[in-house]
């Protein structure tokens, strides 16, 4: 079966440092990843999505970036944290075209 | 663009109750999906229904039913008699075949709560 892992699961961290999230999805090839911030517990942003390694799609501009550097790997970053980024990221996978999303536990962020 | 809107931001019931929770949504896309998911105090999204823009056919599951109208383009959510363990955030959300990436669309989400 597949399974989704997000980590960590809460962090807390200083304005201006930087910001590595990570998403791994096991039991499938080739998914399609997103990435969602929540802010204040509703409403879901997407912020980027990946339909293949290296390819990477922005909804949003934003200091934050993504990376896919493996099939089943999907890494947001920051160089340097805003208060604003603070929320709670959401990881998801479909299998294709229309499936419906499987979402990962979170990361609640905090930046101070 | 797409769009979902909930009107509904919070809804409060007692248990047992019935409660329908609303979802209007816009699209350009002749073929769609729409789907609804639960979130609990814990975060995670929980998928609860996927339906496609050619099947209109309202859906049962449990105490759960779904009643999709293309022609006043809404999809909504009832539960019967409603638990305490319903309480959580339900989101709607639209995607387009077109869509690249078949990202979703959310809506803004209702609260529900259900007092014992």
């Amino acid at each position: 079966s597949q399974t989704i892992h997000q980590w960590p699961a809460t962090l807390v961290q200083p304005v201006g440092s930087p910001l590595s999230l990570e998403c791994t999805v096991e039991g499938t090839s080739n998914p399609n990843l997103y990435w969602y911030r929540q802010a204040a517990g509703r409403g879901l942003q997407l912020l980027f999505y990946s339909v293949g390694i290296g390819q990477i799609s922005s909804e949003v501009p934003q200091n934050l970036s993504a990376s896919r550097p493996q099939d089943r790997q999907f890494i947001l970053s920051s160089k340097k944290l805003l208060l604003s980024d603070s929320g709670f990221y959401l990881c998801a996978w479909t299998p294709g075209l229309a499936g419906k999303q499987f979402f990962g536990p979170g990361t609640r962020l905090t930046v101070l | 663009a797409q769009k979902v809107t909930q009107a509904q931001t919070e809804i409060s019931v007692v248990e047992k109750e019935d409660v329908t929770l609303d979802c209007v949504y816009e699209t350009r896309d002749t073929t769609y999906y729409l789907f609804w998911y639960k979130q609990p105090p814990s975060g995670e999204l929980v998928f609860l229904i996927r339906r496609n823009s050619f099947d209109e056919q309202n859906e049962i599951s449990g105490r759960y039913s779904w009643n999709f109208q293309k022609s006043t383009s809404s999809f909504n959510f009832t539960i019967t008699a409603s638990q305490v363990v319903d309480s959580a955030v339900y989101f709607c959300a639209l995607s387009g075949r077109e869509t690249s990436g078949s990202r979703l669309t959310f809506g803004e989400g209702t609260q529900l709560t259900v007092n014992p």
